[in-house]
């Protein structure tokens, strides 16, 4: 079975902290995403990439940046935490254009 | 703009009923997913239809696909109250392997 991890479930950090979100897929997939979900929005996509080093951007990627020196590791970073940015995190991959692979998320709340 | 809108937003049931859940779509498609999410935790993919399938199973799963109204369906047959959980259409846009997910059905099994 695929896996995937995240580095913590739960995560509370100050207003301009830089925050650092982990991710680690066990299927030598290609693509990984970062997602945030937020009642009402739905998922949305923050970055994704299809390849080590290639990144490209999502829907809504202002705040974030993102990592991916090893084919099974995707970062995402929060440069300077806001309050807006307070979401559930989903991290992803896939190895085919097909179906994804998601990992339990992390809560991130920024006091 | 949500690529899929999951109709209705939620459903309540009661046990031993049957679930359906609609998602309509608005551009060309090559494939549909489904993918079901626990409270707080991550997506599970069940089922992917290609565009050229008017129908697939899974166990009690049921998808059907109309391309031609651009909409699909997911039933859950025999509901259980471990099937409570929100439901979420996903589709490729323009064929890549990024997905644009639907803003979700909360389905609630009664036991």
């Amino acid at each position: 079975d695929v896996k995937v991890t995240q580095s913590s479930r739960y995560l509370v950090k100050r207003t301009g902290e830089k925050v650092f979100l982990e991710c680690v897929q066990d299927m030598d997939h290609e693509n990984m995403f970062w997602y945030r979900q937020d009642p009402g929005l739905g998922l949305r996509l923050i970055y994704f990439s299809y390849d080590v080093k290639m990144k490209e951007k999502g829907d809504i990627p202002e705040g974030y940046s993102v990592s991916r020196e090893k084919k099974e590791r995707f970062s995402l970073i929060l440069e300077s935490a806001s309050t807006n940015q307070t979401s559930m995190y989903l991290c992803a991959s896939s190895g085919l254009p097909y179906e994804q692979y998601f990992g339990p998320g992390t809560r991130l709340t920024v006091t | 703009s949500q690529q899929g809108e999951e109709d209705p937003q939620a459903l309540s049931i009661q046990e031993g009923e049957n679930a359906t859940m609609n998602c309509s779509y608005k551009t060309s498609i090559n494939n549909l997913q489904w993918y079901r999410q626990n409270s707080g935790r991550g997506l599970v993919h069940l089922i992917l239809i290609r565009s050229n399938e008017r129908e697939k199973h899974s166990g009690r799963l049921r998808v059907t696909l109309d391309t031609s109204k651009k909409s699909s369906s997911l039933l859950i047959t025999a509901s259980r109250a471990a099937d409570t959980a929100s439901y979420f259409c996903a589709t490729p846009p323009d064929s890549s392997y990024k997905l644009i997910f639907g803003s979700g059905t909360r389905l609630l099994v009664r036991p």
